[in-house]
């Protein structure tokens, strides 16, 4: 069926730089999506979404970006600390439900000192 | 203020008990939802409240499970007669309001439940 996928399973960045997850999603009626961040033995932590009326949303050090003509999604972090290493999961209201949600299977972010 | 809260944390039961796991969601949020979690993988919807109401219970893997929030609240997952392939992460979720159209509100998460079935 369809979902939500990521090319990178892992990253590894030196502390201070950037990074990007990527993520991308086969379903063309899903018109909202996530990112969460889980760090071990916790449950996912919301970090941004964007509505697919939007290309680019920021918050604090992270950005994402949507790019609907190929069906991907991004993450941008900047100046990436110690404490960003967890798993990156990108969501998508599936299908364009107006609750559930399909997950990816997760980017896991290591950031070196 | 109080995020949502799960317990127990960690759940071993031996294959064939019944086990229950139970979800406090953030006070006021209509909508509760129960996801298990593989190893290694991203969660995976298993059922949707809103209020005492189970409208989509469409990921259950089996009639082995089941769910309920009596009074608009709590939750409580069961599974009953146990395997080891119920092994997993349970995570519960909940969100402000039900949204009868339009995109999701935010879904916050519980710590999850670890459920190891030997």
């Amino acid at each position: 069926g369809e979902s939500v996928g990521l090319h990178l399973p892992t990253l590894s960045v030196q502390e201070g730089d950037n990074s990007i997850i990527n993520c991308a999603y086969s379903n063309s009626a899903s018109d909202y999506f996530i990112w969460y961040k889980q760090e071990s033995g916790k449950g996912p932590q919301f970090i941004i979404d964007i509505r697919s009326n939007m290309d680019k949303r920021q918050g604090q050090r992270v950005t994402v970006l949507l790019n609907k003509t190929v069906k991907h999604l991004s993450l941008q972090i900047a100046a990436t600390q110690p404490g960003d290493s967890a798993v990156y999961f990108c969501a998508e209201n599936s299908g364009g439900s107006n609750y559930k949600l399909t997950f990816g299977k997760g980017t896991l972010l290591t950031v070196n000192p | 203020g109080a995020g949502v809260s799960q317990s127990p944390r960690y759940k071993v039961a031996k294959r064939g008990q019944d086990v229950a796991l139970r979800c406090d969601p953030i006070s006021g949020h209509v909508s509760l939802f129960w996801y298990q979690q593989a190893l290694g993988q991203g969660p995976e919807f298993l059922t949707y409240f809103q209020n005492e109401a189970q409208l989509d219970k469409s990921g259950l893997p089996s009639d082995r499970f089941f769910a309920e929030r009596p009074e608009g609240s709590v939750s409580t997952l069961k599974i009953q007669r146990t395997q080891q392939e119920d092994s997993a992460v349970y995570l519960c979720a909940s969100s402000y309001s039900d949204r009868g159209s339009g995109n999701p509100d935010t879904q916050y998460f519980g710590p999850g439940t670890r459920l190891t079935v030997l």
